[in-house]
C-alpha cells in the first residue's frame, strides 16, 4: 500500500510571501489530517476533514492558512502571507474514517518549511 | 484538562537496557492511548496502543503500562538497540477522536 505522499519536502521563503503544501492520503481514507510540528514540540492539529468537509479547524490561523479538500482526495495547505512563527513541519496524515482516526493514523514525512 | 503531560524529554539508555517514557493525563474521558515512533526526517508511526481496560499491552520489546487509578501510562522497551533511537510521542483521545499529543521525548541508545 503506498503511503501519505506530501510535496514539496522542503520549502524556504522570506516573510510575508506564500507557500502552498500538497498531500495526496492513501486510497480509500476518508479522514485527512493537516499538523503543525515545530521542532521540539508535538504535532499540533491544523484542520481534519472527513471526505472533502471541515471536522475541526479550531487551530487554524484562519486569517492566512486556508486548506481545501477537493473531490475528498487531495489536499492543499496554503500559507499567505508567511510570518517568521510558521516556520515548523507541516504533517498530512489520513485514516481509513473520522471514528477510526483513533486507532491509526498514516503520516507523510512532512514539509520542512522556513521563513527567513 | 486537555493537556497530556510527558516524560523526560530527553532519555540516554545503554544498548540492552530498559528505556522509560512516562505520560500524565487528567480527562477521564480519554479512552484510547497510543503511542508513535518518529525518526528524523520522517513522519510519526504509529508503534503500539491502549485502551483503559487493560493494564498491560506487550508487542515484542514494546510494553504499555496503564494506571487508570493515578491517570498514567508508560512506555517500557526493552532490551533497547541503537534501532530505537528516535522521538517517541504518547498522545490521548476520547469519544471525539482528536488526538491530544505529548511534547515527545528524544530516545538515544548508545552502542
Amino acid at each position: 500500500e503506498a503511503g501519505v505522499a506530501q510535496s514539496p519536502r522542503y520549502k524556504i521563503i522570506e516573510k510575508r510571501q506564500s507557500v502552498a503544501f500538497w498531500c495526496n492520503p492513501i486510497s480509500g481514507h476518508a479522514t485527512l489530517y493537516w499538523y503543525q510540528q515545530i521542532l521540539g514540540q508535538g504535532p499540533k492539529l491544523l484542520i481534519q476533514f472527513q471526505n472533502n468537509g471541515v471536522v475541526d479547524d479550531s487551530q487554524l490561523p484562519k486569517d492566512r492558512f486556508s486548506a481545501e479538500r477537493l473531490k475528498g482526495v487531495d489536499s492543499t495547505l496554503k500559507i499567505q502571507p508567511a510570518k517568521l512563527e510558521d516556520s515548523a513541519v507541516y504533517l498530512c496524515a489520513s485514516s481509513l474514517s473520522r471514528s477510526s482516526g483513533a486507532n491509526v493514523l498514516t503520516f507523510g514525512a512532512g514539509s520542512r518549511l522556513t521563513v527567513l | 484538562q486537555q493537556q497530556v503531560k510527558q516524560s523526560p524529554q530527553s532519555l540516554i539508555v545503554q544498548k540492552g537496557g530498559i528505556s522509560i517514557i512516562n505520560c500524565a493525563y487528567e480527562n477521564t474521558a480519554f479512552d484510547y492511548f497510543p503511542w508513535y515512533q518518529q525518526f528524523p526526517g520522517k513522519g510519526p508511526a504509529l508503534l503500539i496502543a491502549i485502551r483503559p481496560d487493560v493494564s498491560e499491552k506487550k508487542e515484542g520489546r514494546f510494553t504499555i503500562s496503564f494506571n487508570k487509578s493515578a491517570k498514567q501510562f508508560s512506555l517500557h522497551i526493552m532490551d533497547s538497540q541503537p534501532g530505537d533511537s528516535a522521538t517517541y510521542f504518547c498522545a490521548a483521545s476520547g469519544s471525539n477522536y482528536q488526538l491530544i499529543w505529548g511534547a515527545g521525548t528524544k530516545l538515544i541508545i548508545k552502542p
